[in-house]
């Protein structure tokens, strides 16, 4: 499809793992990233990788690429409720600047 | 990473009006900046690629006589919103491309 397709919503309770789906749409993107929107402001980069990787671990933070699929994946390991934002996953095609991002997925981490 | 300054944080005018948001480079050097559009609940939406000293690169859709960036500096880019209505209102964020993709805060616009 033409859109970076995100799951819209997910719920977890503080402790637990969170994962966090997205369908890319360009199986040569160069780089593909996860942003962090906490309510009212701008874009918080969590992390990044590369195409060339299959995996990338971060402290709390896992991304896993599947190229095949193009699909990605964040893990948040022992999600707190300061975790609660919108997640948007973002790709840059080839030969553009620009990156392209995920519908966004609201995640609620309870207490 | 960069360093991104954008205000106003928000914004209210009058429908007719115009308002500018000005977006500024703290310690890189942009020669390229971009302007997104974020709907309540929405994704970002790219509007336009503002280019230094240079006329700006508009996304399909988007008006260019309605919506003037001007990119005079490395360090500053501007969208001015001219004679905006009730629908232009929305939660406009620009950003720049440094060591990676670096945000600014956004600018909430609100036309009455």
């Amino acid at each position: 499809g033409e859109d970076v397709e995100q799951s819209l919503f997910l719920s977890v309770r503080e402790g637990d793992s969170s994962v966090i789906n997205c369908t890319y749409t360009d199986s040569s993107s160069t780089y593909l990233y996860w942003y962090k929107q906490e309510p009212g402001a701008g874009l918080q980069l969590l992390t990044y990788i590369f195409s060339n990787m299959d995996m990338k671990q971060d402290q709390r933070l896992t991304v896993l690429l599947n190229k095949k699929d193009k699909h990605l994946s964040l893990r948040i390991a022992d999600t707190q409720t300061g975790d609660s934002a919108i997640y948007f996953c973002a790709e840059i095609k080839p030969g553009f600047q620009k990156l392209v991002f995920g519908t966004g997925t609201r995640l609620l981490v309870s207490p | 990473g960069a360093v991104v300054s954008q205000h106003p944080s928000w914004v209210i005018c009058k429908s007719g009006t115009s308002v500018k948001i000005e977006c500024r480079s703290l310690d890189f050097q942009a020669t390229t900046m971009f302007w997104y559009r974020q709907f309540p609940k929405q994704s970002l939406m790219l509007m336009a690629t503002s280019n230094e000293g240079s006329k700006a690169t508009y996304e399909q859709g988007v008006e260019k006589d309605k919506f003037l960036i001007n990119h005079a500096s490395l360090t500053l880019s501007t969208l001015t919103v001219t004679s905006a209505h009730p629908e232009d209102s929305s939660f406009y964020i620009c950003s720049l491309q440094g060591n990676g993709y670096t945000f600014g805060s956004g600018t909430r616009l609100t036309v009455v």
